[in-house]
């Protein structure tokens, strides 16, 4: 099983909401990242968890909060959200963190954002 | 500064044909590059992963070459089929744990 889950798939919410984007992988991996791709974009890493502890914070605005509960789950606390936040949200897991070669990153298939 | 280039931005071809993405990078020090294939509104899908002293990869009807020296990569799809209409995106690791990640070439394939 090389997949990785996310939910929901699509989510519209207001400024003011509160909400929450879910991960979850099985593969055994360390490693899980959150990546923020805007249309026509690459993707742009957020976070980065190894061993379930926040390894990298790439001055991410504090409206996301990343949470790594268990080695198989990933969330990102929304909140507070402006419009140009709307994205593709894509969360990702690797064995380990880093860049080996035996070391690749799997996607989820993300969750298309959308702030009014 | 890191940076990885891809040309062209986009291609339109016709079904059959062959075509032929290309990537050039400034990332020091190099650990690898990966190519990535991308439909619209998925996650990137891994297509090769190549080191400095692998020239040529295969992945079915996917090919990667990889001149370390001029630091350029080239991603050529033979036989295209509609389902290869997609972006690809090329990826570059270097000594840190973060990717750099060069726009992607969003490929069309005709009937």
């Amino acid at each position: 099983d090389t997949e990785v889950t996310q939910t929901p798939k699509h989510l519209v919410m207001g400024m003011t909401n509160k909400k929450s984007l879910k991960c979850e992988q099985h593969m055994g991996h360390r490693a899980m990242y959150w990546y923020k791709q805007k249309a026509k974009k690459p993707p742009e890493l957020m976070f980065v968890y190894s061993y379930e502890k926040l390894s990298i914070n790439e001055s991410v605005p504090s409206r996301f909060s990343p949470e790594c509960p268990n080695s198989s789950l990933l969330n990102l606390h929304l909140h507070a959200l402006q419009p140009e936040d709307s994205a593709l949200y894509l969360c990702a897991s690797s064995l380990t963190p880093g860049g080996d070669t035996k070391n690749i990153q799997y996607f989820g298939a993300g969750t298309r954002l959308s702030v009014l | 500064k890191n940076q990885v280039e891809q040309s062209p931005q986009s291609l339109i071809i016709l079904e059959g044909k062959n075509c032929t993405l290309q990537c050039n990078y400034t990332v020091s020090p190099f650990s690898n590059l990966r190519w990535y294939k991308q439909d619209t509104g998925r996650g990137p899908v891994s297509l090769t992963i190549m080191t400095f002293s692998e020239n040529t990869k295969s992945n079915g009807r996917y090919t990667a070459t990889l001149d370390a020296d001029t630091k350029q990569s080239s991603l050529h799809i033979t036989a295209s089929q509609l389902s290869d209409s997609a972006s690809y995106i090329c990826v570059v690791w270097g000594g840190s744990y973060i990717p750099t990640f060069g726009r992607g070439t969003s490929l069309i394939v005709h009937p």
